[in-house]
């Protein structure tokens, strides 16, 4: 069956740690996204990439890092600038162009130790 | 910024009943989706209209749009348990542009 996994599904991080936030996908779609969504709230964009080794920034994009290094992949590395990486994060990818829905993985969710 | 924001934010209703939750958004769009997110899970699509269009129906689902009022609603007629999540409007100018969601309704369907 074709889909995203992300990876892992439960994540801690300790202080002045960087930790990286797996997505894969076998849908072969063009386009890949992070999401962050705190609690109650709707998603915010973090990164976005339309094609393989290109990438942009979103809306809140500070802290975070990512690569795309394959199409399959869009790993997102939450750094130690990020303050307040609690959170559960999602990651979607769509085939790009038109008004193609997005489609969903099942999320991580990161906390401090 | 967010640019969709639904109401109401939390629904209850019994089973059997129907399910009515809004979108309003600032700026104009092509497209507005909508998607429903189960708890502790990623969103799944669930119908996507189009700025020439004002409904589309899609088995128990129904969804409106009025882009004079920049506003669309979500109906989900003989609600059952298991329809139980949050739902998030997203709205894009389409083509390679990112899309935006909103903050959400969260419905609870009690048996």
């Amino acid at each position: 069956d074709g889909g995203i996994t992300q990876s892992p599904k439960y994540l801690f991080r300790k202080e002045g740690q960087n930790v990286t936030l797996s997505c894969e996908q076998n849908l072969n779609h063009d386009a890949m996204y992070w999401y962050r969504q705190d609690p109650g709230q709707g998603l915010r964009l973090i990164y976005y990439s339309q094609i393989v080794n290109d990438f942009q920034k979103g809306d809140i994009a500070e802290g975070y890092s990512v690569s795309r290094e394959k199409k399959e992949s869009f790993p997102l590395t939450v750094t130690s600038a990020q303050k307040n990486p609690t959170a559960f994060y999602l990651c979607a990818s769509r085939v790009e162009g038109g008004w193609q829905p997005q489609h969903f993985g099942d999320g991580t969710r990161l906390s401090i130790l | 910024s967010q640019q969709g924001e639904e109401d109401p934010q939390a629904l209850s209703i019994q089973e059997g009943e129907n399910a009515t939750m809004n979108c309003s958004y600032k700026t104009s769009i092509n497209n507005l989706q909508w998607y429903r997110q189960n708890s502790g899970r990623g969103l799944v699509h669930l119908i996507l209209i189009r700025s020439n269009e004002r409904e589309k129906h899609s088995g128990r689902l129904r969804v409106t749009l009025d882009t004079s009022k920049k506003s669309s609603s979500l109906l989900i007629t003989a609600s059952r348990a298991a329809d139980t999540a949050s739902y998030f409007c997203a709205t894009g100018p389409g083509g390679y542009q990112k899309v935006t969601f909103g903050t959400g309704t969260k419905l609870q369907v009690i048996p």
